[in-house]
């Protein structure tokens, strides 16, 4: 089974702070992404990674980035966190053999910002 | 501008009784439509990919279908159990990018 995990389940951090959320995954897929997850606006990807080193913009970047060191391992980095930045972050990879594109998810870091 | 829409925003059902959740996505170029399940508070759980036109997919008591313009989740004799969100989701050619409906409450009552 594809196992997705993600570092922390709930976090709370303050305005202008520097925020890390971690995802692993140990499947050996190419792709990750990270999306955040609001009422009424869905999912909503901000960056995905082809490969290790490698990022991809999605949809809503602004006020994040993004590290893959390693193949297994993709952060989501909040260089100065804000309030409007509270939400629940979801981490998911798929592969390019079999199922393609068939995304795997974490279990989700719901994140407060005060 | 690639848009999934999905139908009902909620339903209530009572155990047992079938129904139908409706998705409707971009109809060019689609290369995956995708169903989930979410729990609150929890992440997407994969139930379904479907390639092509006429395809279907069955799991426990749900089939997901696929029509030139649209997928159906059939949900047969439902349980309190199967009470969640359910998203559908599509990637268009030359891109690994889902593109997520807002998801269709379901809620069934024993």
């Amino acid at each position: 089974d594809v196992k997705v995990t993600q570092s922390s389940r709930y976090l709370v951090k303050r305005t202008g702070e520097k925020v890390f959320l971690e995802c692993v995954q140990d499947m050996d897929h190419e792709n990750m992404f990270w999306y955040r997850q609001d009422p009424g606006l869905g999912l909503r990807l901000i960056y995905f990674s082809y490969d290790v080193k490698m990022k991809e913009k999605g949809d809503i970047p602004e006020g994040y980035s993004v590290s893959r060191e390693k193949k297994e391992r993709f952060s989501l980095i909040l260089e100065s966190a804000s309030t409007n930045q509270t939400s629940m972050y979801l981490c998911a990879s798929s592969d390019d053999r079999g199922d393609a594109d068939t995304q795997y998810f974490g279990p989700g870091t719901r994140l407060t910002v005060l | 501008e690639d848009q999934v829409t999905q139908s009902p925003e909620a339903l209530r059902l009572q155990e047992g009784e079938s129904s139908s959740l409706n998705c409707s996505y971009t109809v060019s170029g689609l290369r995956g439509l995708f169903w989930y399940r979410q729990d609150p508070g929890k992440g997407p759980e994969f139930l379904f990919t479907l390639y092509s036109a006429g395809e279907e997919k069955e799991k426990e008591r749900l089939k997901a279908t696929l029509t030139k313009k649209e997928s159906f989740l059939h949900i047969t004799a439902p349980k309190p159990e199967d009470s969640a969100t359910y998203l559908c989701a599509e990637t268009q050619g030359g891109s690994e990018k889902l593109v997520f409906g807002k998801g269709t409450k379901l809620t069934v009552n024993p």
